[in-house]
């Protein structure tokens, strides 16, 4: 079974259109992530979600707002999507916080975004 | 936030040891050091971290300096499936442990 797993894998769609990706981690895990990877390959955390209340919200349009139904799935809805916003986009989690032990974060496969 | 330098590519010979170092004079007391690998086309994934004392597990071995200004990761026996871009991370805490990636060292196996 997959750990983290987000659909759909590849996604193209036009400028202007709303679309979402779906997250699910069957780890157990209390916190969620979404990374963006832009083309010159640089990762960058967007949200972080734990128990389902948000915790970190980086700098991003507002057009992307994160959904988590429960502490195992957050979605990534885009509204508008323009063409910059083509990249790969991963979901990850953790089991909490961190704490003494640190704070191992778990990947899924990405999501590749192409805005035409 | 701790910055982490470390080189664009290296070579390696297979089933010789890959030693990757990375810089990270700034760190801080409650910061760990994390060791990811990207592989092209797929998820980072996680291979190694640590604290003060050096760590292994069955991917790789982990030295920090003691001063923990530095650090290497290790892969005892490279094989091609270890090509990939190695990102080493400092943790911060902001509201939970961030990962921040940099640009990593592309790694390059070669037969």
């Amino acid at each position: 079974d997959t750990a983290v797993s987000q659909t759909p894998k590849y996604l193209v769609t036009q400028m202007g259109n709303d679309k979402s990706i779906k997250c699910e981690q069957n780890l157990g895990h209390d916190t969620m992530y979404w990374y963006k990877q832009d083309s010159k390959k640089f990762l960058k955390i967007m949200f972080s979600y734990n128990n389902k209340e948000l915790i970190i919200n980086e700098t991003v349009p507002n057009r992307f707002s994160p959904k988590s139904p429960d502490k195992a799935h957050l979605n990534l809805h885009i509204n508008s999507l323009e063409l910059g916003d083509s990249a790969v986009y991963f979901c990850a989690s953790s089991q909490d916080r961190g704490g003494a032990s640190g704070n191992t974060i778990y990947f899924g496969e990405g999501s590749w975004l192409t805005v035409v | 936030d701790a910055k982490t330098t470390q080189p664009p590519s290296m070579d390696c010979a297979e089933g010789r040891a890959a030693n990757l170092p990375c810089n990270h004079s700034t760190i801080s007391g409650n910061e760990y050091v994390y060791w990811y690998r990207q592989i092209h086309s797929q998820g980072p994934q996680y291979i190694i971290h640590g604290l003060k004392n050096n760590e292994t597990n069955e991917m790789a071995s982990l030295i920090i300096t003691e001063d923990r200004k530095s650090s290497t990761l290790i892969l005892p026996h490279a094989t091609l499936r270890d090509t990939a871009v190695y990102y080493c991370i400092v943790s911060k805490w902001a509201g939970s442990y961030q990962l921040t990636f940099g640009k990593g060292t592309k790694l390059s196996v070669i037969p």
